[in-house]
């Protein structure tokens, strides 16, 4: 089965909705990414987040470990926010790059 | 600002034939990646490495040979192209100085026909 589950597939909103991105893990993780994936296809990180909540600008990450989830928040959308989300997890112990992806979020904002 | 430059950009090969993907990095990241990312699949790691002259195997390696000549080189080869390795090839590096964040390149469109 799939190791990463993320929800919901799509999501559309209008611009200065906020939105809720989920990410599920059926494995034990010893960390975790969020990565953003523009309309043309490149990949930028967002958040290492082993733990906890981090911030940056209108984006939070919350992970929680011992219940195997993450959630990327991002509040007031707006149209370039666009693209596919990404969560991926690493569980080999060893800290690194070699990370399971799950499948996305497409995200859609609309004036 | 960290870098990783990927070539070619894209690419269309022949079945059957030889296909060199090329990945150079400018972080000095010690660990590099190639992932493929096919619609429906998401990204998928097919080889790494931690050091030069070092290559280890990933989730999916069949099909794929890897090589690390240097630590900012790290290149994916395909022997005998086959119609399933269409897809886009991403190469990623990471490292302690840059808290573990994986930086992609930008990626290589490879069709295969």
């Amino acid at each position: 089965g799939q190791q990463v589950q993320q929800s919901p597939a799509s999501l559309v909103l209008q611009e200065g909705e906020n939105a809720e991105l989920q990410c599920n893990f059926s494995t034990s993780l010893n960390s975790m990414q969020w990565f953003y994936q523009r309309p043309e296809g490149s990949l930028v990180s967002l958040f290492y987040n082993p733990s906890g909540t981090k911030q940056s600008g209108r984006l939070t990450s919350t992970t929680v470990i011992k219940e195997r989830r993450s959630s990327l928040h991002i509040s007031s959308s707006q149209i370039t926010d666009s693209g596919t989300y990404l969560c991926a997890m690493d569980n080999t112990g060893a800290n690194t790059g070699k990370l399971t992806f799950g499948h996305g979020t497409i995200l859609r904002v609309h004036p | 600002e960290a870098a990783v430059t990927q070539s070619p950009r894209s690419k269309v090969a022949v079945t059957g034939g030889k296909v060199t993907l090329s990945c150079h990095q400018t972080n000095n990241h010690d660990y590099m990646y190639w992932y493929r990312q096919d619609t429906g699949h998401g990204l998928r790691l097919i080889h790494y490495s931690y050091v030069a002259d070092s290559t280890e195997k990933g989730d999916i390696p069949d099909g794929y040979k890897a090589s690390r000549p240097s630590q900012e080189n790290f290149s994916l080869i395909l022997e005998l192209a086959s119609l399933s390795q269409t897809a886009v090839y991403f190469c990623a590096s990471s490292g302690l100085n840059s808290g573990n964040t994986l930086y992609f390149g930008e990626g290589s469109r490879l069709i295969v026909v």
